[in-house]
This record gives structure tokens, sequence and C-alpha cells, in this order.
């Protein structure tokens, strides 16, 4: 049973500092997914992974993907309050069945 | 922009009524999906479609919850009788399984609280 971990569930950071949230999953995939979560709002597709080595940027946040290592990082350089939310990762089981990290709730402060 | 669209976004009922929510699907996406999302337990797919033809309905408590697609534009996920447990956001997502691998797109959910 594919099983996906984020880490840390809850980073409170200042703005302008750097940080990275980690999502590990148990069994062979080479596609996946993070999303963000706003509070009360639906899920906002961010970055797809699909192959080794897979690295994408999209303005202060840098995705990556290690299928060895069975692991995804969510970098953010420079954080502003903006990038406040909820991340998630998701792992495809096959077939799109996905399964999802228990999320990273990220709050940054003035 | 093309958007999954779910209704209603707010039900609030009583427990042993019955719950039909919605969704239609982006045109054209051949795979549709049914989320719960609770802060115990997180997303969790309760089932999904294919080309309409259900493929796993396996996260879904089978006594209560059903799940249909009529037609390639409305699918719906039904409660009867819906207990207190279940309320929950439900989430629609849509998607499309060929070259590409586009991800899925989420509708902006369906509240749900049981009295």
């Amino acid at each position: 049973e594919l099983k996906v971990e984020q880490n840390p569930l809850f980073l409170s950071m200042q703005e302008g500092k750097n940080y990275t949230i980690y999502c590990n999953y148990s069994t062979t995939s080479d596609r996946l997914y993070w999303y963000r979560q706003d509070p009360g709002k639906s899920l906002e597709s961010l970055f797809v992974l699909l192959s080794n080595g897979a690295v994408k940027q999209e303005g202060r946040l840098m995705a990556s993907l290690d299928t060895k290592a069975r692991l995804s990082t969510l970098h953010i350089t420079a954080a502003v309050h903006d990038l406040s939310a909820t991340y998630f990762c998701a792992v495809d089981g096959g077939a799109q069945k996905l399964v999802f990290g228990q999320g990273t709730r990220l709050t940054i402060n003035p | 922009d093309a958007r999954v669209t779910q209704t209603p976004r707010h039900k609030v009922t009583e427990m042993g009524q019955e719950v039909t929510m919605r969704c239609q699907p982006i045109l054209g996406h051949n795979t549709v999906f049914w989320y719960r999302q609770t802060m115990m337990q997180g997303l969790e797919l309760l089932a999904y479609f294919r080309n309409r033809a259900p493929l796993d309905d396996s996260g879904m408590p089978k006594d209560r919850f059903s799940a249909e697609m009529p037609d390639a534009t409305l699918a719906t996920l039904k409660i009867q009788p819906s207990e207190p447990r279940d309320s929950a956001v439900y989430f629609c997502a849509s998607g499309f399984l060929g070259p590409g691998n586009q991800p899925q797109h989420f509708g902006d959910g369906t509240r749900l609280s049981i009295l």
C-alpha cells in the first residue's frame, strides 16, 4: 500500500527566509504532484514532476523529485506572506489514482 | 479558464436525510474523482470513473454511499442515510489520462454538515 508522508506538518517562518518541505513515499512511482490549498478553498496545482531528477520552478517555489530515494522537496526562497497556505504532495499510485500527504501548513510572518 | 463545478457549495441537513452532491467535470477530461477532506483523515479518495465507468470505489462506505456518472457532464455522489461522521468537505476533481500527464483539477468543494 502506497503511503505518503510530509514533514514538517506545521511550519512558521519569517519573511525573507528559506525553507524546505519534504515528501517521502513508500512504493515506486514516477509521478508526483504538489498542490496548494488556501483556507476554505480548493486545491490548486503547483507542479507536476514526472521523472527522476525533475526540477520545476515557479517564482519563489522550486520542486524536485528523486525517485530512487522516493523523495520530493518543495523549496521556498525568500518567503513572502502571500505564500502562507497548506501545501500537499500527492503520489500517483497508478492510473492517476493519487495518494496525498497530510499537508504542511505554512505560516509566513512579517 | 475551464473549471470543475460542484453544487451545492454548502449543505446542512439532519442525520438520516439523503444528500446528493453534483459535479460537472472539465469538458474533454476522461477521469473524475471524488475525495473527502477532514481534519483527522486528510484527503481520501472515495471513488473514481474513467470514461464514465466506475474504476474504484474501495474508499467509499458501500452501505450508504453511491457514486454515479449518468453522462459525461455530470457525476453524482449520494449519501443515504447520512450520519454526523459524514460531515466533511467533498471535492470532485477531473483529469485526463493520456499523453502529457496533466494534474487533476479540483472543484471548490461541497462543505457538508450533518446535524
